[in-house]
């Protein structure tokens, strides 16, 4: 079954202070991982798509980076404004095709000023 | 830039009642999809459209339907509403089934 986990399920950083987020995945085929960011009671706001282990993506303070079986997203002296739920999901590669995308349950991140 | 339109944003309805939930992709955008995220919890895969056919589909319950329409609007039907049934429902859009999907506002559905 297609599962994802996104570890820690929240974490407090002080602004400046750089950290990781963690997403690892078991997928039969990985047709490509995604992280987006959610504020309270809106939708998931599409952050970057990647596909193929070894790729990196950069926006801002965010980088994303993907292995074979995990996702970092790099956050570089966050500011208050970070603060959201990061969440990871995968498209698995499946036969005849799925769109679908498998989400991780979250990280809730807190940047205090 | 446009974004995916969602109607309506909020709706509160009795159990037993009917709700449908309107999608408006963005534009020239084919492939729409539906998700259902209960409180705490991460966005469910209800089911997807693409060329006004249906692509995919997830853990919908039967009571639930949809389509997509000409304009590549979609519509989610669902009937014999429950308690649990109450979150917030997602749609997204993306162009080519297999690119990025960009979420709306969402409908926040409360069953009471």
């Amino acid at each position: 079954e297609d599962q994802v986990t996104q570890s820690p399920e929240a974490l407090r950083l002080q602004e400046g202070e750089s950290s990781s987020l963690n997403c690892s995945y078991t997928v039969s085929g990985l047709r490509g991982l995604f992280w987006y960011r959610q504020d309270p009671g809106k939708g998931p706001e599409f952050l970057f798509t990647l596909y193929s282990a070894g790729e990196e993506k950069e926006k801002e303070r965010l980088k994303a980076t993907l292995t074979k079986k995990e996702s970092f997203l790099h956050i570089t002296a966050p500011k208050p404004e970070d603060s959201a739920t990061y969440l990871c999901a995968v498209q698995p590669l499946t036969q005849g095709g799925s769109e679908k995308l498998v989400f991780g349950k979250g990280t809730k991140l807190t940047v205090n000023p | 830039a446009a974004g995916v339109i969602q109607s309506p944003r909020h709706l509160i309805k009795e159990k037993r009642e009917t709700a449908t939930l309107k999608c408006y992709p963005i534009p020239r955008h084919d492939t729409v999809y539906w998700y259902q995220q209960g409180p705490g919890q991460d966005p469910q895969f209800l089911i997807s459209f693409y060329e006004k056919m249906q692509s995919d589909k997830g853990s919908i319950p039967d009571r639930f339907s949809a389509q997509q329409f000409s304009d590549y609007h979609s519509e989610l039907n669902m009937s014999s509403l429950e308690l649990g049934d109450s979150a917030l429902y997602f749609c997204a859009s993306s162009q080519n089934t297999y690119n990025e999907q960009f979420f709306g506002p969402g409908t926040r559905l409360t069953v009471l």
